[in-house]
């Protein structure tokens, strides 16, 4: 496996429903990304991971909850969604902590839809 | 805080006829300028960037764009657009001084090409 990549690629899940959304990134990178990208929406960052440590969260509700074991892997843990959390979500990595001048590398995305 | 702005939302072109995407900047400082493609059902490429240096930068796939700070954009050109061109494409900002670990994203051109 080569670039960023995500599992699962769909996931349809209940409001009451717990699941995960899994990155890996192969690129030896240090930092770590998850962005929300919702129909006519600019992508919206969610958290940022740097060397395992969270350093951003923007204002996401509690039931987003992100984990970062170590710098190749990152989860959204995923409960009690609302319809409107339905979107794809990006999980992207890059070489340095500073990913505003970092150039950001993504995966394909996990299209969830939440009924 | 940065922002970025696609006054196109929607742009249709005849293949091998030449193509501009627009983008304009918001931002105090010096940026770093991305542009990203996004095809259907994928994540996010990166096409070419700007940090500093000569204004023209040349990208994959044949694309180029040119940094104008007098007029805050970052236009994104293709002399001859191919079908395959057909996707989405974003321009991005980046903070390089205020430490804000991401990107900001505009809400995107979506690029249709006609036999």
């Amino acid at each position: 496996e080569t670039g960023v990549t995500q599992t699962p690629r769909h996931l349809v899940m209940g409001m009451t429903n717990k699941k995960s959304l899994k990155c890996e990134q192969h690129l030896g990178h240090n930092a770590m990304y998850w962005y929300k990208q919702s129909a006519k929406k600019p992508l919206e960052l969610m958290f940022v991971y740097s060397l395992e440590e969270r350093v951003e969260n923007n204002s996401v509700p509690s039931r987003f909850s992100p984990e970062c074991p170590n710098s190749s892997h990152l989860f959204l843990h995923l409960h009690t969604l609302q319809p409107e959390d339905s979107a794809l979500y990006l999980c992207a990595s890059s070489q340095g902590a500073a990913g505003g001048t970092d150039t950001q590398y993504f995966g394909p995305g996990t299209r969830l839809t939440v009924l | 805080a940065q922002s970025v702005t696609q006054p196109d939302i929607h742009i249709t072109v005849s293949e091998g006829a030449s193509l501009e995407l627009r983008c304009n900047y918001s931002y105090g400082a010096t940026p770093y300028l991305f542009w990203y493609v996004q095809s259907p059902g994928q994540g996010l490429q990166l096409l070419l960037k700007y940090f500093s240096g000569d204004t023209l930068v040349q990208g994959i796939k044949g694309f180029e764009a040119e940094f104008k700070r007098s007029q805050s954009s970052f236009n994104l050109r293709k002399p001859s657009v191919h079908w395959s061109d057909a996707a989405e494409y974003f321009c991005a900002v980046g903070a390089g001084d205020t430490g804000r670990r991401a990107l900001t994203f505009g809400s995107g051109t979506r690029l249709q090409v006609q036999p």
